[in-house]
Formats: C-alpha cells, structure tokens, sequence
C-alpha cells in the first residue's frame, strides 16, 4: 500500500479553463513528483518538489506549475488547457536522503480529459 | 542525456510460460535502472531496481532483470507466466536521483 492519494480521480475540462490536481504523499516522504502519462506512453517528468521548492523541471511549458505545502502535500496547476494536456497525471512521492535511488511511491493519478 | 527504449509495445505468452521484456537503455553516466508494473487503471508500483552491485535483480512476483553494461539492456524475466502477470511494463532510468526516464510500455497478456 504506497500511501500516495490523487483527487480528482477523474474530471473533464475544456480548452483555454484551468485545472487544479491535488495530491498527498505517503508520510513521511518529502519530495513530490508529476508525471504526465499520455494515452499509449511512458510517463514524462513534469517536474518534482522538495521542501516546497521546485527541484527540476522536465520539457513543458511554463503554464504547468505547481506548489508543495508544509504538510508536503502537493498540487498540479495547468492553465490555458490544450486538447494534448488530455492525459494521466501521476502524483509520486519519495524520500530524499543520500544516495537516493530513485524509488518513487505513485498514486493512481488523476484523468483529465480536454475536450 | 539519457533514454530508455522497450522492444515490444505488445507481448503474449502462455501461462507457464516464459516471460522476456527487453529494456535498452542510453546513459552518459552510471545508470540506476527500474522496472515498474501498471496494472488497470492504477498508479505504478515498482518490480525491481538496479543501482550498483549485483547486476542480477530479483523483484517482487518472481520477477528478474540482469544489468548487461556491454549490451546496455536490463531485460526482465519470469521462468513461468501467470494470468496474474497480466498488465503495462515501464522500463525506465535514472541518473542517481529519482527524476525517472521511462519507456513507452509494453503490455504483457497471458492466455490460458
């Protein structure tokens, strides 16, 4: 049982509206990250939070943004919707310490469909 | 920069069967490696991880992958398929920090 928790599980939005994704990580853990799945694909690194900062961004747009809260909870902010930001958005959490090997916690993500 | 490339978006084997997920992988730096399993409208849970060491990986369900630096693969096997195994494989790398590259997938049916 990961621990990690998406809301909305699903949701339909349309273009040009903007989006809220909302996420909480599996306790303990510190570090936050999102990922997009497109129907089809691997998921794509959006980009990962640590103690409320954002620490590393993958390939897209300023119009994805995103906070991470003191409880290190998180959410995913997406404006000006496009039809191809219809995907699985994955929540995962992790524990950053040294030597960090990348094991991620993930959520069952949010659907977003863009019509 | 680094990469992951699945040979196979489809695989179908027998239960009983042998189970072989191919992985090859690009990365300018040591890699860490993962496989992680998705089954139906779920998140990802992680199967196995190789960072340094052994290079061959047990994981979890019986499932093994075997780092091959020289071939740049890290293949995931099962001696024998259960309808259970059913589900999306993601093959993916990392650069010693847990920003993942993944793989596009390969979906794996077993039939009786």
């Amino acid at each position: 049982e990961t621990g990690v928790t998406q809301s909305p599980t699903h949701l339909i939005k349309t273009r040009g509206q903007q989006v809220t994704l909302r996420c909480s990580s599996q306790s303990g853990h510190n570090t936050v990250s999102w990922y997009q799945q497109a129907l089809g694909q691997g998921p794509q690194f959006i980009f990962q939070y640590y103690r409320e900062e954002e620490n590393g961004r993958g390939n897209f747009p300023p119009r994805f943004s995103g906070l991470q809260f003191p409880n290190y909870s998180s959410e995913l902010n997406v404006n000006a919707l496009e039809l191809d930001d219809s995907a699985l958005y994955l929540c995962a959490s992790s524990l950053a310490q040294r030597g960090n090997t990348g094991e991620l916690f993930f959520g069952e993500g949010s659907r977003l469909t863009v019509l | 920069a680094q990469s992951v490339t699945q040979l196979g978006s489809h695989v179908s084997v027998s239960e009983g069967a042998l189970v072989l997920l191919r992985c090859n992988y690009s990365s300018s730096v040591p890699p860490y490696l993962f496989w992680y399993v998705q089954y139906p409208n779920q998140g990802l849970q992680l199967l196995l991880k190789y960072t340094t060491g052994a290079t061959l990986v047990k994981g979890i369900n019986g499932f093994e992958a075997e780092f091959k630096k020289s071939e740049t693969s890290f293949h995931l096997t099962k001696p024998s398929a259960h309808m259970s195994d059913a589900a999306e494989y993601f093959c993916a790398v990392s650069d010693n920090t847990d920003k993942l590259i993944f793989g596009t997938g390969t979906r794996l049916q077993v039939f009786p």
